[in-house]
């Protein structure tokens, strides 16, 4: 069954610092994988979304992340934090249902904490 | 205007009674969700709808019930409720039921606070 795991709940990191958080997953088919952004007292927002083509993904923000099979990964990145990126991160990866539809399994999520 | 709006916000209740969360998405999509955030902040989806009709039904408790009136609207009944029913549920919507593509659009969330 589809999974994603999320390396880190916490991660902090400087303004002007490159952010990294990890994102592995697990598929038995092609996988279909997002980010979604979460900051406080609100919704989810999607960051960017990889579902076929391209294995770089750009998203808004100036995030990105890349697909890659061999490692079974989509990490988000993006070169330099801003103190408004602070937030929840999550990664989340489709799931094959019957009759066609599908469902979204979310990982654990990553607090990004950006300091001064 | 805001694209998938829930009432309440806040939500705080005793033991054993029960209520109600509202949702509606102005965004003209055909397929709903609900899902629960727990203190650790890990979602899970309940329910989605697809065109009021009911396609996913994860393993929750039959206390909770969904009514999708029409394909704007999706509520969420909650009867009973315990304290272990604590949590921020989360309404999406998204364009159809295929969310392998479709981005699924969510709102600001209800805060449930069980006494």
């Amino acid at each position: 069954a589809q999974s994603v795991t999320q390396l880190g709940s916490h991660v902090s990191v400087s303004e002007g610092a490159l952010v990294l958080l990890r994102c592995n997953y697990s598929s038995s088919v092609p996988p279909y994988l997002f980010w979604y952004v979460q900051y406080p007292n609100q919704g989810l927002q999607l960051l960017l979304k990889y579902t076929t083509g391209a294995t770089l993904v750009k998203g808004i923000n100036g995030f990105e992340a890349e697909f890659k099979k061999s490692e079974t990964s989509f990490h988000l990145t993006k070169p330099s934090a801003h103190m408004s990126d602070a937030a929840e991160y999550f990664c989340a990866v489709t799931r094959p249902l019957s009759g066609g539809y599908n469902k979204l399994i979310f990982g654990a999520g990553t607090r990004l904490a950006v300091h001064p | 205007d805001t694209a998938v709006s829930q009432t309440p916000k806040y939500l705080v209740t005793q033991m054993g009674n029960d209520k109600s969360i509202k949702c509606e998405q102005n965004l003209g999509h055909d397929t709903m969700y609900w899902y629960k955030q727990d203190s650790k902040k890990f979602l899970k989806i309940m329910f989605s709808y697809n065109n009021k009709e009911l396609i996913i039904n994860e393993t929750v408790p039959n206390r909770f019930s969904p009514k999708s009136p029409d394909k704007a609207h999706l509520n969420l009944h909650i009867n009973s409720l315990e304290l272990g029913d604590s949590a921020v549920y989360f309404c999406a919507s998204s364009q159809d039921r295929d969310s392998s593509y479709n981005e699924q659009f969510f709102g600001p969330g209800t805060r449930l606070t069980v006494l």
